[in-house]
């Protein structure tokens, strides 16, 4: 059974230091990792898709790596701001199976 | 365009009650998930469909039915509520599976059993 897990739960972090929050699975037999962000109170917004075979994806202050065979994902953070506050998800979709599997998140929390 | 809409958005029912969730998206999408978040977890998915017509278990079913009736439309019925269905229900939908399952949500709906 595909289990993902996220470390750590919580990051709290000064205004403009780069970060990076870790996302590690258990079966490399997977389609695709996304990562997600979830607003307190809101739904998910995806953030960046990597399919298996690539290994990275960037959007603006964003980069997402994929390590396939080792099971773990990274998600780089530049100069966060507080507007980075949030909680961070990330997801995989197994082979021949849409029952995607999440983990629990880190809740980063950027203070001016 | 709305993308993915849930109704309602909070609900207070009592144990034994029953209700239906609704999940209306605008993209075309052939692909409808519902899942559950509960406090220090995960997502988990609850039953999903692959398209109009089709509905199919996900990793926890007890307790709930779904029906995808119109393409645009995907249902999570609750027959007899319990104080474990206590929780954050998210829609999503998605236009392909696999490689290219980039899943978009709702807003949730967060229900609570007396």
């Amino acid at each position: 059974k595909q289990e993902v897990t996220q470390i750590p739960a919580a990051l709290s972090v000064p205004e403009g230091e780069n970060l990076v929050l870790n996302c590690s699975f258990t079966d490399s037999a997977i389609y695709n990792l996304q990562w997600f962000r979830q607003d307190p109170g809101k739904g998910l917004t995806s953030l960046l898709l990597i399919q298996s075979s690539q290994r990275e994806q960037t959007s603006g202050r964003l980069n997402a790596s994929l390590d396939k065979s080792s099971g773990r994902s990274t998600l780089y953070i530049a100069a966060s701001q507080p507007g980075d506050s949030a909680t961070y998800l990330c997801a995989v979709t197994p082979y021949n199976n849409n029952d995607m599997r999440f983990g629990a998140g880190t809740r980063l929390t950027v203070k001016p | 365009n709305a993308g993915v809409t849930q109704t309602p958005k909070f609900r207070v029912l009592k144990t034994g009650q029953s209700m239906t969730l609704l999940c209306a998206q605008d993209m075309n999408h052939e692909y409808m998930y519902w899942y559950r978040q509960d406090p220090g977890m995960g997502l988990r998915l609850i039953h999903y469909s692959v398209g109009e017509g089709t509905t199919a278990k996900g990793e926890v079913p007890d307790g709930y039915n779904v029906s995808r009736l119109k393409k645009q439309n995907f249902l999570l019925g609750l027959e007899s509520a319990a104080p474990s269905q206590t929780s954050v229900y998210f829609c999503a939908s998605s236009y392909m599976a696999g490689t290219y399952n980039e899943q978009f949500f709702g807003p949730g709906t967060r229900l609570t059993v007396l």
